[in-house]
């Protein structure tokens, strides 16, 4: 079936610091690709998305490309803040009405 | 204005008791959702409404049963509670039909089952 593997958390980051989040998919069909963030206490809201190979989605100075070749989605944010500190979620959709498919969450605390 | 919102925020209750949580959209949304999340954050889908319609129902014990009045609304009710059930449920909505609607999340009922 469809999934999504993230890479183990937690991931500790000094202020300033890159950060890399890594996600790779198995997918059926050709999903449209998404990075959501759950800040503490809160829902999840969408990061940013892509929906075609190569496509690179942005916001808040994140970045993620769609890697078709490596079925990757890759999260990079190049100084990560301490209000970056959050639960992020990388997840697949592979039709229009079916729910998304998550990973398991990597957990960033970014320390000043 | 919130967009999704739940209702109650927290909920703490005995075992064997039966609960409630409403959600409710003013997105004007087609399809919406009930995910669960457990004390390791993972988070999977139970429910999935489209136009008060049940399309996805993903193994849930059939002690949870969602109901849907109208297209803005999807409860929650699950019967005789147990510990296993303790978690954060979230509801979600999108337009649906399109493969890159974004969902969006109500702030979620944390349920404890004692």
């Amino acid at each position: 079936g469809d999934s999504v593997t993230q890479m183990e958390g937690p991931v500790t980051l000094s202020e300033e610091a890159f950060l890399t989040i890594n996600c790779t998919y198995t997918a059926t069909g050709y999903p449209s690709l998404f990075w959501y963030v759950q800040y503490p206490g809160e829902g999840l809201q969408l990061l940013l998305k892509a929906t075609k190979a190569d496509d690179k989605g942005s916001n808040k100075g994140f970045e993620a490309t769609y890697r078709k070749e490596t079925t990757s989605f890759h999260l990079e944010k190049g100084s990560v803040q301490v209000s970056d500190s959050a639960v992020y979620f990388c997840a697949l959709r592979v039709t229009g009405n079916t729910p998304l498919v998550f990973g398991k969450g990597t957990r960033l605390s970014v320390i000043a | 204005d919130t967009a999704v919102s739940q209702t109650p925020k927290y909920l703490v209750t005995q075992m064997g008791n039966d609960k409630s949580i409403k959600c409710e959209q003013n997105l004007g949304h087609d399809t919406m959702y009930w995910y669960k999340q457990d004390s390791k954050k993972f988070l999977k889908i139970m429910f999935s409404y489209n136009n008060k319609e049940l399309i996805i129902n993903e193994t849930v014990p059939n002690r949870f049963s969602p109901k849907s009045p109208d297209k803005a609304h999807l409860n929650l009710h699950i019967n005789s509670l147990e510990l296993g059930d303790s978690a954060v449920y979230f509801c979600a909505s999108s337009q649906g039909g399109s493969l890159t609607d974004t969902q969006y999340f109500g702030p979620g009922t944390r349920l404890t089952v004692l």
